[in-house]
């Protein structure tokens, strides 16, 4: 039962580099999301996707870039790491459509930019 | 818009104590609403939900009653563990977003 699965777990930047943060779910769900958590903080809402082909930006996507080609995968790019975006990245996925569906997350990745 | 406010933390309580979170959330319409939990280095889990008023959502021995009249959806549990410490968000339904509450850090001593 893999559910929601992001990699990789820990990553180091150096500021200016880019990197792709992976996420895939295998409950065929149409929603998938990504959030940031920073220390004593809540969660913000990145960009979002509501199916393939479709994304949007959420609360803080300044700096981030996401596609989504599949129903199973959401990537999220940083374009030009900066020491503002070290912080732990969730992604998520739900169902959408009738009422309580439950959001599954992945595990995280902590990020850390020199 | 939607919102949600839950009560600040860190709360630290004794083993065995009673538990209570506040949340309120503000909302067009009837929401569904969630209690996640997120334990040290982990992801969110569901905690309890609850679709309707009057709904009890229950997990674990966490309690949580949907309330309309006072638009709450507040955290209780009866008697805590050490293993209870973790944060808890509570978090409302708007289409196919969830608006998050801030979390609030609860802290279990033996």
């Amino acid at each position: 039962n893999a559910g929601v699965t992001q990699t990789p777990k820990f990553q180091v930047l150096k500021t200016g580099q880019s990197m792709t943060l992976q996420c895939a779910q295998d409950m065929n769900h149409e929603y998938m999301s990504w959030y940031r958590q920073d220390p004593g903080m809540g969660l913000r809402l990145i960009h979002y996707s509501v199916g393939a082909g479709i994304t949007d930006q959420g609360e803080v996507p300044n700096g981030y870039n996401v596609s989504r080609s599949t129903t199973e995968d959401f990537p999220l790019r940083l374009l030009s790491a900066a020491p503002s975006q070290t912080s732990v990245y969730f992604c998520a996925s739900r169902n959408t459509g009738g009422r309580g569906n439950i959001q599954y997350f992945g595990a995280g990745t902590r990020l850390s930019v020199l | 818009g939607n919102s949600v406010t839950q009560m600040e933390g860190p709360v630290t309580l004794s083993e065995e104590a009673f538990l209570t979170i506040n949340c309120t959330y503000t909302a067009t319409g009837y929401p569904s609403l969630f209690w996640y939990v997120q334990y040290p280095g982990e992801g969110l889990q569901l905690l309890l939900k609850a679709t309707k008023a009057d709904d009890k959502g229950s997990n674990k021995g966490f309690e949580a009653t949907y309330r309309k009249e006072t638009t709450s959806f507040h955290l209780e549990k009866g008697s805590v563990q050490v293993s209870d410490s973790a944060v808890y968000f509570c978090a409302s339904d708007s289409n196919y977003q969830l608006i998050w509450g801030a979390g609030t850090k609860l802290i279990i001593k033996p």
